[in-house]
This record gives C-alpha cells, structure tokens and sequence, in this order.
C-alpha cells in the first residue's frame, strides 16, 4: 500500500529566508507526485506536479521540488518565501498503474512565515 | 477554486438531523470527489465517482452518503449515523487518472 509521509508538521520561518518543506513516500509501483497548498478556510491549489521527465519540477509562486527515486522523496522548496507564504502545504501520491483516480495525501505541513 | 461551487460556506445543525452539502462543477470533468478535513488529519476520502450513476466508498463513507445523477453534480448527505460529523468538508473534480484534482471552498459543518 502507498503512503506519504510528511516530516515535518510545522515549518517557522523568517520572511525572505529560504524553506524546505519534506516528503516521502512509499509505494511498490511507480507513482505521481503533487504538491498542493491550502490557504486558511480555503480549498487545495495546485502547487506543482510530477509525472515524468526532468525531476526538477517548477510551480508557482516561485516553488519548486524534485523528485528523488532512489531515496523516495519529493521535497519543496522556495529560495526566499514571503509573508503571504504562509499556509497549510500537502504532498500526495498517485498509483502510475493505477485506474482508480485516487490520492493519498500526507498529513500536511504548516509553514508561518514571520517579518 | 476553479469551477467548483460548493453552497454554503459554514452549515450549522442540530445533532441527529441528516443534512446535504451541495456541490456543482462547470469543468466537465469526469471525477468527483469529497474529502473530510479534520485539524491535524490531512484529507480523508469519503466518497469519489468516475462516472455519472457509479460512486465508490473512500476510506471513511460511515455514516455519509452520495448520489451522481448529473455529471456536474455530487451532493454529500452527513447522516445522523455519523458520529463526529462538525468538520472542514471538501469537494473536489478531475479528468481522472493521475492528474490534477481542483478544489472548492469548502464547507464548514458545525453541529450543535
């Protein structure tokens, strides 16, 4: 069974400095990645996605992650976050093999962005 | 948010009342989904459908129901059989497969 786990669940962070949300998961087959962010009461939004080919993958607002196969991971990270950063972010897994349309989602980190 | 609507915002009612959470996508989009939010518990699946009159459970449908008469159309029945139900619902659509699920705004339930 797959499941994603998210090592941090709050992530302090001064503004302007740099961040590094982390991710891991683990699954039998190959899989998708996704990285999605939810602003307070709010729903998920898109941050960025893997699904194949480079794995240096570009979202926006000025986020990235790569994709590390052999140590399973999917970490994001922004050079200089900015106030309005500050959020609940989530990483989900997709079966590649799959054909049930399913995600499973880690339990979320909470970044706060400080002046 | 996308083409998602879900109505209303906040929900408030009364234990042992079944109540519906509406929620309508303009995205044309194969897939729903809803999701139960819970602070520090991530996304839960509760249900999810690939096609119109076809649903299948998530990983916690106790006391929850679904229909999929219209393709635009999801609408999530809290029972009264559910036990815990105040929480952050959220509805979302997609293609299908491994791609991008789009999120509504959400629907905050309280029952009192």
């Amino acid at each position: 069974a797959q499941s994603v786990t998210q090592l941090d669940s709050q992530v302090p962070v001064f503004e302007e400095a740099p961040v590094e949300l982390r991710c891991n998961y683990s699954s039998s087959v190959s899989v998708y990645l996704f990285w999605y962010v939810q602003y307070p009461n709010q729903g998920l939004q898109l941050l960025l996605k893997y699904l194949s080919g480079s794995t240096l993958v570009k979202g926006i607002n000025g986020f990235e992650a790569e994709f590390n196969k052999s140590q399973t991971s999917f970490h994001l990270r922004k050079p200089s976050v900015h106030i309005s950063d500050t959020a609940e972010y989530f990483c989900a897994v997709s079966d590649r093999a799959g054909n049930n349309r399913k995600l499973i989602w880690g339990l979320g980190t909470s970044l706060a962005v400080n002046p | 948010d996308g083409g998602i609507t879900q109505s209303p915002k906040y929900l408030f009612r009364k234990e042992g009342q079944n109540v519906t959470l509406s929620c309508e996508q303009n995205l044309n989009h194969d897939a729903m989904y809803w999701y139960r939010q819970d602070p520090g518990q991530g996304l839960r699946l509760i249900y999810y459908s690939q096609i119109v009159n076809d649903f299948q459970k998530g990983d916690i449908a106790e006391g929850y129901s679904v229909s999929r008469e219209k393709k635009e159309s999801f609408p999530l029945t809290v029972t009264s059989a559910q036990k815990n139900p105040t929480a952050f619902y959220l509805c979302a659509a997609g293609v299908g497969g491994p791609d991008t699920q789009y999120f509504g705004p959400g629907t905050r339930l309280t029952v009192l």
